[in-house]
């Protein structure tokens, strides 16, 4: 079946820095990949998308490319706020292994920036 | 647009006491809404899938009896958690497809945190 693998965290950086958060994925067919970011107490935001390979999702200064010859939709942000400091999701649907529309997500990695 | 709501945010009950969450889609008409469970620093676990007008498809494990689930119209969709014990204690979460961003793309409500006592 459809499979996701993020990066363990948690993942701990300083203001303005580089942030990286590997996802790679299984999946039977052409899935769509997602990024969703989930606050503290809060349920899940959709942060970005990508429906096709090489598609490339942004939104609020994170990006991810669906690299579909290695498997591939990292998240990438060039200079990261506290604000930034939630739980992240990486999620595809679509692959064709299970029910039209079904999300499969990976564990979340807990992202921690300090001032 | 796009904006999924639950209510309550939070319920605390008693063992034995049936609990209903509801799920709105409140600008789209949702095709589909999905109920998930989240546990403490985990992922979601999806319980279930519904459409409109049809009875809901249960995830492997997951008790259809306890855990009844109706799709009444497009933008209602209500989990009724019966007889809770304290072992249904998580956090509950709905999400929407069907909105202008097709019915791929799936719009999270904020949540219920069940607490039963």
């Amino acid at each position: 079946g459809d499979s996701v693998t993020q990066m363990e965290g948690p993942v701990t950086l300083s203001e303005e820095a580089f942030l990286t958060i590997n996802c790679t994925y299984t999946a039977t067919g052409y899935p769509s990949l997602f990024w969703y970011v989930q606050y503290p107490g809060e349920g899940l935001q959709l942060l970005l998308k990508a429906t096709k390979a090489d598609d490339k999702g942004s939104n609020k200064g994170f990006e991810a490319t669906y690299r579909k010859e290695t498997t591939s939709f990292h998240l990438e942000k060039g200079s990261v706020q506290v604000s930034d400091s939630a739980v992240y999701f990486c999620a595809l649907t679509g692959g064709g292994g299970t029910s039209y529309g079904k999300l499969t997500f990976g564990q979340g990695t807990i992202l921690t920036v300090h001032p | 647009g796009a904006v999924v709501s639950q209510h309550p945010s939070r319920v605390i009950c008693k063992s034995g006491t049936s609990v209903k969450i509801e799920c709105r889609s409140l600008d789209f008409q949702a095709t589909t809404m999905f109920w998930y469970r989240q546990f403490p620093k985990q992922s979601l676990m999806l319980m279930a899938t519904s459409n409109e007008g049809s009875k809901a498809t249960y995830e492997q494990g997951v008790e259809k009896d306890k855990f009844l689930i109706n799709h009444a119209s497009l933008t209602l969709s209500t989990l009724t958690v019966t007889s809770a014990h304290p072992e249904d204690s998580s956090f509950y979460i709905c999400s929407a497809s069907g909105g202008l961003a097709g019915v791929e793309t799936q719009y999270f409500g904020p949540g219920t945190r069940l607490l039963v006592l």
